[in-house]
C-alpha cells in the first residue's frame, strides 16, 4: 500500500469554527489531491496540489483552502464549517507518467453539528 | 463536460456468477479510463487502468474493457466470491486535463455477493 496517513480519521465539530485536516504521504510523489464522497456523487475533487506551494482549485472548492509547504504534506483547511460540509475527505497522490493511478488514503469522516 | 455514470447504483449476486458493471462517460476524449474498489470505510483501491489506446485490461478473475467511440466501459468479475463484495468506481481522466492526472468519478456500484 502506498504510504499515505490522514489525521483525524474520525472529527465532529460545529457549524461556524474552523478545521484543518491533514494528509502526509512518504512516496515523495509531486501530486496530491483532496476529494470529498457523498452519497450519490462519487468522489469530488476540492484542491489539487502540483508541487511545494502550487495549489489549484478543482471543482467544488468553495469554503476550502489549502496549503502545501513541504512535499509530504497537504493540509485542508475549513475556515468556518457549515453541515453541508459533512461528509468524507479524501486524500491522494500521483505522478504523472506511465501508470497515471492515483493512491488514496483511508479517509476523515467530518460531522459539522 | 465530462460525466461519469454508473449502473446498476447496486447489485447482489449469488457466489460464483459471472457479472459485468457498466460504466458511461458522455465524452470521448479521454487519456484513460480506470476502475477502483472501495471497501466500507476505507480509501480506494485502484483494480485497473486502461490506457486510451488500448481495448483492454486483466488482472487475474478481473477484465475492464474500454469502448471510446460508444462512451462505455465495463468490469467483467468471473466466478465472484463473497470477498468481491464492495464499491467499484470507475473514473475517467479527461484528455485536456491540464498537466495533473484529473479524474472525473462515477458514484459508484455497490456488488454484495452472498454465499
Amino acid at each position: 500500500d502506498a504510504g499515505i496517513t490522514q489525521s483525524p480519521r474520525h472529527k465532529v465539530t460545529e457549524t461556524g469554527t474552523p478545521v484543518t485536516l491533514r494528509c502526509h504521504q512518504t512516496e515523495n510523489h509531486r501530486y496530491m489531491y483532496w476529494y470529498r464522497q457523498d452519497p450519490g456523487h462519487g468522489l469530488r475533487l476540492i484542491h489539487y496540489s502540483y508541487g511545494v506551494k502550487d495549489t489549484d482549485k478543482g471543482e467544488v472548492s468553495d469554503g476550502y483552502s489549502v496549503s502545501r509547504s513541504k512535499t509530504e504534506d497537504f493540509l485542508l483547511t475549513l475556515e468556518s464549517a457549515t453541515s453541508s460540509q459533512t461528509s468524507v475527505y479524501f486524500c491522494a497522490i500521483s505522478e504523472v507518467g506511465d501508470t497515471d493511478t492515483q493512491y488514496f488514503g483511508p479517509g476523515t469522516r467530518l460531522t459539522v453539528l | 463536460k465530462q460525466e461519469v455514470t454508473q449502473i446498476p447504483a447496486a447489485l447482489s449476486v449469488p457466489e460464483g456468477e459471472n457479472l459485468v458493471l457498466n460504466c458511461s462517460f458522455t465524452d470521448s476524449a479521454i487519456y484513460n479510463l480506470q476502475w477502483f474498489r472501495q471497501d466500507p470505510g476505507k480509501g480506494l483501491t485502484s483494480l485497473l487502468l486502461i490506457q486510451s489506446s488500448q481495448r483492454e485490461q486483466t488482472s487475474g478473475r478481473l477484465n475492464a474493457s474500454l469502448d471510446k467511440s460508444s462512451g462505455r466501459s465495463t468490469l467483467y468479475i468471473a466466478a465472484s466470491q463473497p470477498g468481491d463484495s464492495a464499491t467499484y468506481l470507475c473514473a475517467g481522466r479527461p484528455f485536456f486535463s491540464g498537466g495533473y492526472n484529473k479524474l472525473i468519478f462515477g458514484a459508484g456500484t455497490r456488488l454484495a455477493v452472498h454465499p
